[in-house]
């Protein structure tokens, strides 16, 4: 059974300040995708990891993946109180599979 | 192009009773997967259809259905509400590998 790990899960963080949010998995798979959640909202596409090695980049956030050690990083840089939110992993086993989630690690950007 | 739509956006239910959500994929995906949340949780995978059958289903009891339509769109049913049944429930469409995510039904059973 495929598993997901998040670490951590709570992430309190000062603006300006830089931070990695951790994602593990438990076999080899296809993609691997971040999304971001507000309070009451659904999810938010941010990146789509596709192989190994992988670096994609979008504002102060930036996802990489690597496959051989089953780990995806979300980097923060500079955060800032409107990356406030929950971010979440997922992986996909194989095309036409499920999404299988992390846990979610709830960050809080404070002035 | 609407992306994934949901409706309703909210509902409110007694235990007992019985509740259907839906769901309309984005132009071309063919594939809908439904997902509960639970306050707090990471989405959880209830089943998938494609072609108007079910082709996976998570750890979920027999109360809870499903069905396609030949328009690829979709409807989960709940039967015999419980409590814990309380949840944002989550329509995602797809093709490949693109997986996009609706607005979501926000239920609340009382």
């Amino acid at each position: 059974e495929l598993k997901v790990e998040q670490n951590p899960l709570f992430l309190s963080m000062q603006e300006g300040k830089n931070y990695t949010i951790y994602c593990n998995y438990s076999t080899t798979s296809d993609r691997l995708y971040w999304y971001r959640q507000d309070p009451g909202k659904s999810l938010e596409s941010l990146f789509v990891l596709l192989s190994n090695g992988a670096v994609k980049q979008e504002g102060r956030l930036m996802a990489s993946l690597d496959t051989k050690a089953r780990l995806s990083t979300l980097h923060i840089t500079a955060a800032v109180h409107d990356l406030s939110a929950t971010y979440f992993c997922a992986v996909l086993k194989t095309s036409g599979s499920r999404l299988t989630f992390g846990e979610g690690t709830q960050l809080t950007v404070n002035p | 192009d609407a992306g994934v739509t949901q409706s309703p956006t909210h509902l409110i239910k007694t235990r007992g009773q019985q509740v259907t959500l839906r769901c309309s994929p984005k132009s071309g995906h063919d594939t809908v997967s439904w997902y509960q949340q639970a306050l707090g949780q990471g989405p959880q995978f209830i089943f998938q259809y494609y072609e108007e059958e079910e082709r996976q289903r998570g750890n979920f009891p027999d109360r809870f259905s499903g069905h396609q339509f030949p328009n690829y769109s979709s409807e989960l049913n709940v039967n015999a509400l419980l409590l814990g049944d309380s949840a944002l429930y989550l329509c995602a469409s797809s093709m490949f590998y693109e997986q996009y995510f609706g607005p979501g039904t926000r239920l609340t059973v009382t």
